[in-house]
């Protein structure tokens, strides 16, 4: 199983709707990363979370803790929307150092 | 501020050739990871660097090394390249880390790197 499970994997959605991406980990973590990643490979960072809720014009991150359990939402959505997102935590190694370890993404395409 | 830049873009080297790979961090940012992107494992962490030292390290075999040097600037290299390592090398940036909280990272356009 892995530490960090994203759903859906892919989503297709109509512009205007409302979009919901999950992220589910198993490992305890000090920080999450929600990424966006446009064709091409460039990836922008969203979010960087520790607790609670953050939002930015028309994205929004929620995180629980005790859930382990992290959403992605996106408001009125866009065909510029159309790009892979990508949960990353932050977590600890059994050895004590630090890694970023990454869900496999979720693609979302919005159709205008 | 300029972004992060990392050259070259795309190499083409074949199996048991070495590469080195490098990455100029956002001025004033100190720590610098490096990260693997293939389809098949997605991201994988490869390490990570802060004032020259290598503060985290992934799993990845002992081919696989860096180094940061005091500008900020970091390389890294992969030696007897084997087939599985063609992939997109992606180097992010973040600011020194303050009171424990962690920094956002900002991500490089990355590297395509093919073997053949």
């Amino acid at each position: 199983k892995n530490e960090v499970e994203q759903s859906p994997q892919n989503l297709t959605a109509q512009e205007g709707e409302f979009i919901t991406i999950n992220c589910s980990y198993s490992v305890g973590i000090s920080a999450l990363h929600w990424l966006q990643q446009h064709p091409g490979g460039g990836i922008v960072s969203l979010f960087m979370l520790s607790s609670g809720k953050k939002k930015h014009g028309r994205l929004i991150a929620t995180i629980n803790i005790q859930e382990k359990h992290s959403s992605l939402h996106i408001t009125a959505s866009h065909p510029r929307d159309s790009a892979v997102y990508i949960c990353a935590v932050r977590g600890v190694t059994q050895g004590g150092s630090e890694k970023l370890v990454f869900g496999k993404g979720t693609k979302l395409t919005v159709n205008p | 501020k300029a972004g992060v830049t990392q050259t070259p873009r795309y190499l083409i080297k074949t199996r048991g050739q070495q590469v080195t790979l490098s990455c100029s961090p956002i001025s004033g940012h100190r720590s610098v990871s490096w990260y693997q992107q293939t389809p098949g494992q997605g991201l994988q962490f490869l390490f990570e660097y802060f004032s020259e030292t290598q503060r985290n390290k992934g799993n990845f075999p002992g081919r696989f090394s860096g180094r940061q040097f005091s500008n900020s600037r970091s390389e890294m290299n992969v030696s007897t390249l084997e087939l599985g390592d063609s992939a997109l090398y992606l180097c992010a940036s973040s600011p020194e880390r303050t009171s424990g909280e962690y920094n956002e990272q900002f991500f490089g356009p990355g590297t395509r790197l093919t073997v053949l």
